[in-house]
């Protein structure tokens, strides 16, 4: 089983509709992340957060918001999606420590088209 | 925010080729650099972590190294085979977060 798992894998919805991706992980590191993937363009950092209690914006926030339910979870909301944002979603999470040596591990990622 | 450039965007080899491709960023406010492979279908894995000027880490036919005076990083892949096909991403740490780079994608022949 995959230590970090996103569900959907795949999703297609229509403009306005809401949208939750989910994400959790059994690796029991502190921080998580979202990101999003475009064709030709690096990952794009959405939120990341770095305990329960801690929410953090990333380069590309809007028209997203996130929850962090427990060390475990984290999950990503569309609250009405549109169609710029179909895109390859991938979560992520780090040990945090040592500082910079704490690689990323990556979930299998979740497809969304927003038609 | 880090502007990260990775070069070539793409690149085709023929199986038994080497080949290496560039990271560069701005030099200031480094922490560390990540280098991920991401296979077609699959996740991105990380390759090498390093966290010094002059670093140099080997994994089997794949190599690295860092310079963080002039902002660089290479990836040096020897004898590439088919199974090295994947896109590479470089991704340096500035401030909290790290900085992906848009990747290389390696085609490699056979």
């Amino acid at each position: 089983d995959a230590d970090v798992t996103q569900t959907p894998r795949n999703r297609i919805t229509k403009t306005g509709k809401r949208i939750m991706l989910e994400c959790s992980q059994t690796k029991g590191h502190d921080r998580m992340y979202w990101y999003r993937q475009d064709p030709g363009l690096g990952l794009q950092l959405i939120y990341y957060s770095f305990d329960v209690k801690d929410i953090n914006k990333g380069e590309i926030s809007d028209g997203y918001s996130v929850s962090r339910q427990a060390q475990a979870k984290f999950s990503l909301s569309l609250e009405s999606a549109i169609p710029n944002q179909t895109a390859l979603y991938f979560c992520a999470t780090s040990p945090g420590t040592p500082v910079g040596a704490g690689e990323l591990f990556f979930g299998e990622g979740s497809r969304l088209t927003v038609l | 925010i880090l502007n990260v450039e990775q070069s070539p965007q793409s690149l085709h080899v023929q199986e038994g080729d080497s080949t290496n491709f560039t990271c560069s960023f701005p030099s200031s406010n480094f922490y560390a650099l990540h280098w991920y492979r991401w296979e077609t279908a699959k996740s991105p894995e990380a390759l090498f972590v390093m966290t010094l000027n002059g670093d140099e880490k080997k994994k089997g036919r794949i190599s690295a190294t860092l310079n963080t005076k002039e902002g660089y990083s290479y990836l040096y892949i020897k004898g590439s085979q088919p199974e090295d096909s994947a896109t590479y991403l470089c991704a340096p740490l500035g401030g909290q977060n790290f900085v992906f780079g848009p990747g290389t994608r390696l085609s490699v022949l056979p």
